[in-house]
Order: structure tokens, then sequence, then C-alpha cells
């Protein structure tokens, strides 16, 4: 069976600092891979996605970046956090095996 | 994609069937309506999807109209662990349709 693995759960960084939130699939081969972003009381949004290794879309212009180094990899970056990248960062997979879009578990960013 | 329109709240009283109305008057022949849910502080969960005709499978019933300009989630029993936010998203099975784009929803309070 296909699962999603996403990871911190949480995380607090100081403004300025750099970060790395990693998303990998195992189950299946080419998924699609998302990463979306909920503000507080605020909706999901599409941030990017990617449609194979190396092939990443972006939605809106901001301050992070992707990167998926290997089929099963997605990885969201940003050099500097800015206090309004908190939020609840949210990977998802869509593809062969699966209906519509399935999300990890999450992980919630607190820029300080 | 065809825009939705949800109710922002609703309350069910436990044990009670949960109907869920969408609006979606300009879906298009080929998209198809999809419902998630998100529980607090965890990514959104796939429930059901359709086309035209009725669905149901062991989490809920999906009744779209023979025009498919409305659609009703029908959770048959609801229970304290149903109260989410409840997402009607209308999207297009066409190749290049990536994008899950996800409204308020509504949130469903099942009350004891």
């Amino acid at each position: 069976s296909q699962t999603i693995h996403q990871w911190p759960a949480t995380l607090v960084q100081p403004v300025g600092s750099p970060l790395s939130l990693e998303c990998t699939v195992e189950g299946t081969s080419n998924p699609n891979l998302y990463w979306y972003r909920q503000a507080a009381g605020r909706g999901l949004q599409l941030l990017f996605y990617s449609v194979g290794i190396g092939q990443i879309s972006s939605e809106v212009p901001q301050n992070l970046s992707a990167s998926r180094p290997q089929d099963r990899q997605f990885i969201l970056s940003s050099k500097k956090l800015l206090l309004s990248d908190s939020g609840f960062y949210l990977c998802a997979w869509s593809g062969a095996g699966s209906y519509g879009y399935t999300f990890g578990s999450g992980t919630r960013l607190t820029v300080v | 994609d065809a825009k939705t329109t949800q109710p922002p709240s609703m309350d069910c009283a436990e044990g009670r069937a949960a109907n869920l109305p969408c609006n979606h008057s300009t879906i298009s022949g080929n998209e198809y309506v999809y419902w998630y849910r998100q529980i607090h502080s965890q990514g959104p969960q796939y429930i059901i999807h359709g086309l035209k005709n009725n669905e149901t499978n062991e989490m809920a019933s999906l009744i779209i109209t023979e025009d498919r300009k409305s659609s009703t989630l029908i959770l048959p029993h609801a229970t304290l662990r149903d109260t989410a936010v409840y997402y009607c998203i209308v999207r297009s099975s066409g190749a290049g349709s990536y994008q899950l784009t996800f409204g308020k929803g509504t949130k469903l309070s099942v009350i004891p």
C-alpha cells in the first residue's frame, strides 16, 4: 500500500534562518507531488507541484522553493525565513493507485 | 476548474445523518466532484468522488443532481469524530489537471 511521510511534525525557527522540509512517498512510482500551506484560520494554498524528477511548478511567488531530487522525494526550502512563512505545511501525492490526493500529516512551522 | 459554494457551517446531532450541500452550477462535462475533510490540525482526507452517478463507500454517500449543478455529501450516522471542515471540489480529470483548489468548506460540528 502507498504511504506518505512528512517531517518534522512541528518546527520553531528564528526569522532569517533556513528551512528544509522533506516529504517521501512509498509504494508507488512517478507520483505527482504537491506542497500546500495553510495559514492560521485560512484555507489551503497550493505552493508547488511536480510531475517528475527535477520538474517543479510554482503557483505563487514567495520566499520558498521546492526540489524533487528523486522520484518519490519532495523538499520544500527557504534560504531566509520570514514571519509570514509561519503556517501548516502539507505534502500530498496523486497518481496511479490513489483516489484524488493523499496528504501527509503536516508540519506546523512557527517563525519567531 | 468550476467554482463551488458551500455553507460556512452546519450542526448535526450525534447519530443522525449529516447532509452537506454543495453548489457547482458551472461544472463542465469532464469535471468530477470530490469531497475531502480536514480534522483540526491534520491533513485533508479523501472521502468520495463522482462524475454523474450517485456513489457510496464505507465513509459516505454522494448524491449528484441530474443536471450536475449541485451535490450532497451524506454521512449516514454522524459521530463526534466526524467534526471537521468538509471541502467540495470540482476538478477536471484531463491531462494537465494537477491542481486541487480548496475553498473555505463547511465546518461541520457534531453535537452530543
